[in-house]
């Protein structure tokens, strides 16, 4: 699986976009970028995921570049309860079902 | 549906021992996964199990085992604990193998005194 890099930790003012960036330069055509976050203690929340095209549900929206080397995960609307590690990972489900988890981005939500 | 559940959610065990912790996967559910946290390494990979089968291990010694029942429900056995072993393990349910998103449980938090 290919290898992400995210920025360790990152501030957003409540009400604000978030915007969670991830560098995933050596992915492969196959791979896929899953989001998940995981708040203190709790078992890791699913957010999204997508192989090329941007993608939006709910909870938030995945921009991948053309060239598929980094993504962006935005929270449109940020609070206080979206204070969580964030995790981005490259999984080709095709083959297994393990995720390997880097070390995320703290993302602090404050008022 | 409700989401993947474990039992115990906490357990104080001492070293030497042996531990069991259950998971129940969302209904329709066929897949599970195993995972261990701890600060240091962050998560890692156990195991994945379908239909009652081991198909994936990660890279940990053989006194972590694990299986799955034919209702889906999995269990994993920790033998002869070590103080390293004190973690939070995560189960994870997906609808098939290797295919499907996979959908995390509380997490039984094992103490190894």
């Amino acid at each position: 699986d290919a290898k992400t890099t995210q920025p360790t930790s990152m501030d957003c003012a409540e009400g604000r976009a978030a915007n969670l960036p991830c560098n995933h330069s050596t992915i492969s055509g196959n791979e896929y970028v899953y989001w998940y976050r995981q708040i203190h203690s709790q078992g890791p929340q699913y957010i999204i995921h997508g192989l090329k095209n941007n993608e939006t549900n709910e909870m938030a929206s995945l921009i991948i570049t053309e060239d598929r080397k980094s993504s962006t995960l935005i929270l449109p609307h940020a609070t206080l309860r979206d204070t969580a590690v964030y995790y981005c990972i490259v999984s080709n489900t095709g083959t297994a079902s393990k995720l390997t988890f880097g070390t995320g981005t703290r993302l602090q939500v404050t008022l | 549906k409700a989401g993947v559940t474990q039992t115990p959610r906490y357990l104080i065990k001492t070293r030497g021992q042996q531990v069991t912790l259950s998971c129940s996967p969302i209904s329709g559910h066929r897949s599970v996964s195993w995972y261990q946290q701890t600060p240091g390494q962050g998560l890692q990979f156990l195991f994945e199990y379908f239909s009652e089968t081991q198909r994936n291990k990660g890279n940990f010694p053989g006194r972590f085992s694990g299986r799955q029942f034919s209702n889906s429900r999995s269990e994993m056995n920790v033998s002869t604990l070590e103080l390293g072993d004190s973690a939070l393990y995560l189960c994870a349910s997906s609808a098939g193998p290797a295919t499907d998103t996979q959908y995390f449980g509380p997490g039984t938090r094992l103490t190894v005194l």
